[in-house]
C-alpha cells in the first residue's frame, strides 16, 4: 500500500513569495499528480507527471523517482494561488492514492 | 474546453435510503472513476470503470455500492442503503487513458448528506 506524505500541512505566504510544496510516497510508482482543490470543493489538475519537471506558467512540478519524492513550486504568489494543493500517486492500477493536502493561504 | 458535469450538487437524504449520484463524463473519454471524500479527510478511491465494466474497486465499495453506464453517457454511483458514514462529497472523473499518460478530469462533485 502506497503512503503519501505532503509537508507542510498549512502554508501562509505574503504575496510574490516563492513557494515550495513537498510530496514524498513510499511504493514505486508509474505516475504522479498535482491537484488542486478549490474552498467549494472542486478538483483541477495540474501537473501528471512521471520523470523530471513540467512547467505551465508559475507552477513547476519535479520528481526524483530515485528518492520517491516531488515538489510543487509557485513561482510570484498571488492571493488567487490560495486553495488545497494535493499530491496523488498512480502505481500499476488505475487508482489514485492521495495525500492529506497543503493549504496555502497567500496573503496580499 | 468540455468538463465533467455531476447532479445533484447536494443531496440529502434519510438512513437505509437509496440514492444515485450522476455524472456525465468528457464525451471521448473512456475511464471513469468515482472517488470520495469524508469532511476534513483525504480524498480516498472508490471503483474505476472501462470497456462497460469495473477494471478496480477499493475495499470502501462494497455490496452496498455499483456503477452503471446505462446510456452511452451517464455514469452513475448507486450507493443501496444509505449509513451515516456515507455522508461526504463525491467526485467523479475522466480521461481518456488510464490516467498513467494523461491527467483525471473531476467533476465539481456531489456532497451527501446522510441524516
Amino acid at each position: 500500500k502506497n503512503e503519501v506524505e505532503q509537508s507542510p500541512q498549512n502554508l501562509t505566504a505574503q504575496e510574490g513569495e516563492f513557494i515550495t510544496i513537498n510530496c514524498s510516497y513510499s511504493v514505486g510508482i508509474s505516475a504522479l499528480h498535482w491537484l488542486q482543490q478549490h474552498p467549494g470543493g472542486g478538483i483541477v489538475s495540474l501537473f501528471m507527471l512521471s520523470s523530471g519537471k513540467k512547467k505551465h506558467g508559475r507552477l513547476i512540478a519535479t520528481i526524483n523517482i530515485q528518492e520517491k519524492h516531488s515538489s510543487l513550486h509557485i513561482t510570484a504568489s498571488h492571493p488567487r494561488d490560495s486553495a488545497v494543493y494535493i499530491c496523488a500517486v498512480q502505481a500499476s492500477g488505475s487508482r489514485l492514492t492521495f495525500g492529506e493536502g497543503t493549504q496555502l493561504t497567500v496573503n496580499p | 474546453e468540455p468538463e465533467v458535469t455531476q447532479t445533484p450538487s447536494h443531496q440529502v437524504t434519510q438512513m437505509g435510503q437509496e440514492v444515485i449520484l450522476r455524472c456525465v463524463p468528457i464525451s471521448n473519454h473512456l475511464y471513469f472513476y468515482w472517488y470520495r471524500q469524508i469532511l476534513g479527510q483525504k480524498v480516498e478511491f472508490l471503483v474505476s470503470f472501462y470497456n462497460n465494466e469495473i477494471s478496480e474497486k477499493s475495499e470502501i465499495f462494497d455490496d452496498q455500492f455499483s456503477v452503471e453506464r446505462p446510456d452511452g453517457s451517464n455514469f452513475t454511483l448507486k450507493i443501496r442503503s444509505t449509513k451515516l458514514e456515507d455522508s461526504a462529497m463525491y467526485f467523479c472523473a475522466s480521461s481518456p487513458t488510464d490516467g498513467h499518460n494523461s491527467p483525471l478530469h473531476f467533476g465539481n462533485g456531489t456532497r451527501l448528506t446522510v441524516t
